[in-house]
């Protein structure tokens, strides 16, 4: 069964350093999400990129994040200068279909900042 | 903001009585998913409900869309200890292309 796969399992890094997460989403899905968790939350909502683009994003994804869809297979979240509140697990997500449709998860990144 | 509120926050049930998370939208919904997830795991797609007061079944689990389109609930019958884990619903955002997550139901299952 197809799957979203996600790498690294886990990032340890210092405050201040960029930081690049990796996705590669089911091979057919058209629409991509990233979100984050913060131990024992809820699991939030950062930004959904479609058609190459981004199509919303969140309130925290502010001007530390970007988005990329840099070949075609792989899904990419960058942060440019982490925060110890970065500090989350960070799911990517992906769907074939905007809505009415449901999204297949990857096993997540476990960000740590120092 | 849109907000999606969930209760209880957590649940401990004994094995094989049943419970209930209920899931409230600040906003109507065009449609409702349900999520599980596992301790240590990622969310895992249960069901999707679009028609108001829709009733659907998977098993243990029935869900309800409320005639409203502005709540939900998930109802395991019998739980055993694979039903361990957090149940979130979730709804579109206000745009077309993000889901609101709820705050989640904890649910442990003692054996």
């Amino acid at each position: 069964e197809p799957e979203v796969t996600q790498t690294p399992s886990h990032q340890v890094t210092q405050m201040g350093q960029e930081v690049i997460l990796r996705c590669v989403p089911i091979s057919n899905h058209l629409y991509f999400y990233w979100y984050r968790q913060i131990l024992g939350q809820k699991v939030e909502f950062l930004v959904s990129f479609y058609n190459n683009e981004i199509s919303e994003k969140s309130e925290i994804f502010d001007d530390q994040f970007s988005v990329e869809r840099p070949d075609g297979s792989n899904f990419t979240l960058k942060i440019r200068s982490t925060k110890l509140e970065d500090s989350a697990m960070y799911f990517c997500a992906s769907s074939g279909r905007v809505i009415d449709n449901e999204q297949f998860f990857g096993p997540g990144t476990r960000l740590t900042v120092l | 903001g849109q907000q999606v509120m969930q209760i209880p926050q957590y649940q401990h049930v004994q094995e094989g009585e049943d419970f209930t998370t209920y899931c409230n939208s600040s906003t109507t919904l065009s449609n409702i998913q349900w999520y599980k997830q596992r301790p240590g795991g990622h969310p895992v797609f249960l069901i999707q409900l679009v028609k108001s007061g829709e009733v659907k079944k998977q098993k243990r689990l029935t869900f309800q869309f409320g005639e409203a389109k502005k709540n939900s609930s998930l109802h395991i019958t019998a739980t055993q200890t694979t039903d361990v884990g957090t149940y979130f619903c979730a709804g579109p955002g206000t745009g077309t292309y993000k889901y609101i997550f709820g705050t989640g139901t904890r649910l442990k299952v003692l054996a």
